[in-house]
């Protein structure tokens, strides 16, 4: 099945600092990602869509200065939390799927990036 | 309104015995697909079942199978036989049309447990 590596896994950093999540599609050609957040026992929160070149689009809510995406590649998609703060500590974890594919296509997942703000 | 409910926070089932995970669904669209995934505690999302609009079928992947009532936009999982290993959160998704670029909608989870 398609694989989506996400890096890192975990992240403990200061506050203030700001950290890079990587998504990559092994396998196919992602033309759209999703970034969410979830917090614990909690569902999944989509955070932004990006299409590959385009600039991504952001939920209700969802800070477009603080959560910087960058989908430059058919393949990559980053996810910049800027100047991040014990607030900001949650699990991300990305999707991805490709446009043409059929109806029955599920996003395929990332293993998820635990973030933790000291 | 909500576009998928689940109303079971928790469930509970006993090692071998099978157990249905309720989902409704709501939507105006004629097309859409309906999607299961499994997040152990470790994380990940583990994509189990798809079942889409025009299918007549009750979608079936090994142990799980999807109890798909159009009408009462209703799509349950049951899964058979549980074993340990199925302990887990459960999540239903729909994506509204047929794009594969269209979000998805999920659920607030069901947390199965099972017991030995």
């Amino acid at each position: 099945g398609a694989v989506v590596s996400q890096h890192p896994s975990w992240v403990i950093c200061k506050s203030g600092t700001s950290v890079k999540i990587e998504c990559r599609s092994l396998d196919f050609q992602a033309t759209t990602m999703f970034w969410y957040r979830q917090f614990p026992k909690q569902s999944l929160m989509l955070m932004a869509t990006s299409n590959e070149g385009s600039k991504a689009t952001y939920e209700q809510g969802v800070e477009k200065d603080k959560f910087l995406i960058n989908h430059a590649s058919l393949t990559l998609s980053t996810l910049t939390v800027t100047s991040a703060h014990p607030e900001d500590s949650s699990f991300y974890i990305c999707s991805a799927s490709w446009a043409r594919g059929m109806g029955n296509q599920p996003q395929h997942f990332g293993d998820g990036t635990r973030l933790s703000i000291l | 309104a909500q576009k998928i409910t689940q109303t079971q926070p928790g469930m509970f089932v006993q090692e071998k015995e099978a157990v249905t995970l309720d989902c409704t669904y709501d939507t105006s669209d004629q097309s859409y697909g309906l999607f299961w995934y499994k997040q152990p505690s470790s994380g990940e999302m583990i994509f189990l079942i798809y079942q889409g609009s025009y299918d007549e079928q009750n979608a079936t992947e090994g142990r799980y199978s999807l109890n798909f009532q159009k009408a009462r936009k209703s799509a349950n999982l049951v899964i058979s036989a549980s074993q340990l290993g199925d302990s887990a959160m459960y999540f239903c998704a729909m994506r509204e049309g047929l794009n594969t670029g269209n979000q998805f909608y999920f659920g607030t989870g069901t947390s199965l447990t099972v017991i030995p």
